[in-house]
């Protein structure tokens, strides 16, 4: 069984467009994350949610809009596309915290390819 | 915003080497994290440091949460193929802060 699953797994897009990655997992987790890794490897988180509700908001355009319909669910839209926002994105989850060791353990999904044209 | 010093940036190494990279920052971190990404995966979560001096072990890999805090080491003997990928370390300052995740070693294992 699948943890954490993001569809689709690659997108290719022109410039301008509006897409959404979507990402569920099946842990029970409460919190869910979407970092980007950009051509050089580099991770960056851009969101972070717990219990639906908005705790982590780096400084990314206001183009990306995370929603959370459900604790099991977190979902990235995307609006007009820009070549720099090509990139893999990667969701994750894992427990709230409740000492140490329990948040620790971010389940990554698979990622995203993004490519914009 | 904060950043993590990995090192070295990528490894090209024989079978049967062992391997070692580090991490450091400028801030004190309270947890020390190690994640192995595989091509066209997600990273997974090795080992967690969670105390100054800290010595973790998991299989043939090592690591240590420094007692400066702000460092980390990671250590890998007797390195297989299977070893390849990109090698991440994370902090976490407090409690529930985010994770901070360095630039990545690229280990490159020659059979």
């Amino acid at each position: 069984d699948t943890a954490v699953s993001q569809t689709p797994k690659y997108l290719v897009t022109q410039m301008g467009n509006d897409k959404s990655i979507k990402c569920e997992q099946n842990l029970g987790h409460d919190t869910m994350y979407w970092y980007k890794q950009d051509s050089k490897k580099f991770l960056k988180i851009m969101f972070s949610y717990n219990n639906k509700e908005l705790i982590i908001n780096e400084t990314v355009p206001n183009r990306f809009s995370p929603k959370s319909p459900d604790k099991a669910h977190l979902n990235l839209h995307i609006n007009s596309l820009e070549l720099g926002d090509s990139a893999v994105y990667f969701c994750a989850s894992s427990h709230a915290a409740m000492g140490p060791g329990a948040e620790e353990t971010q389940y990554f999904g698979p990622g995203t390819r993004l490519l914009v044209l | 915003g904060q950043q993590l010093n990995q090192s070295p940036q990528s490894m090209f190494i024989q079978e049967g080497e062992d391997v070692s990279m580090n991490c450091t920052s400028s801030s004190i971190f309270n947890t020390w994290l190690w994640y192995k990404q595989d091509p066209g995966e997600g990273p997974v979560l090795l080992i967690a440091l969670y105390k100054a001096g800290e010595l973790t072990s998991n299989g043939r890999l090592t690591a240590q949460f420094g007692i400066t805090r702000k460092d980390s080491f990671l250590n890998i003997s007797a390195s297989i193929p299977s070893d390849v990928g990109i090698y991440f370390c994370a902090g976490r300052r407090t409690s529930g802060s985010r994770l901070t995740f360095g630039e990545g070693t690229q280990l490159t294992v020659n059979p």
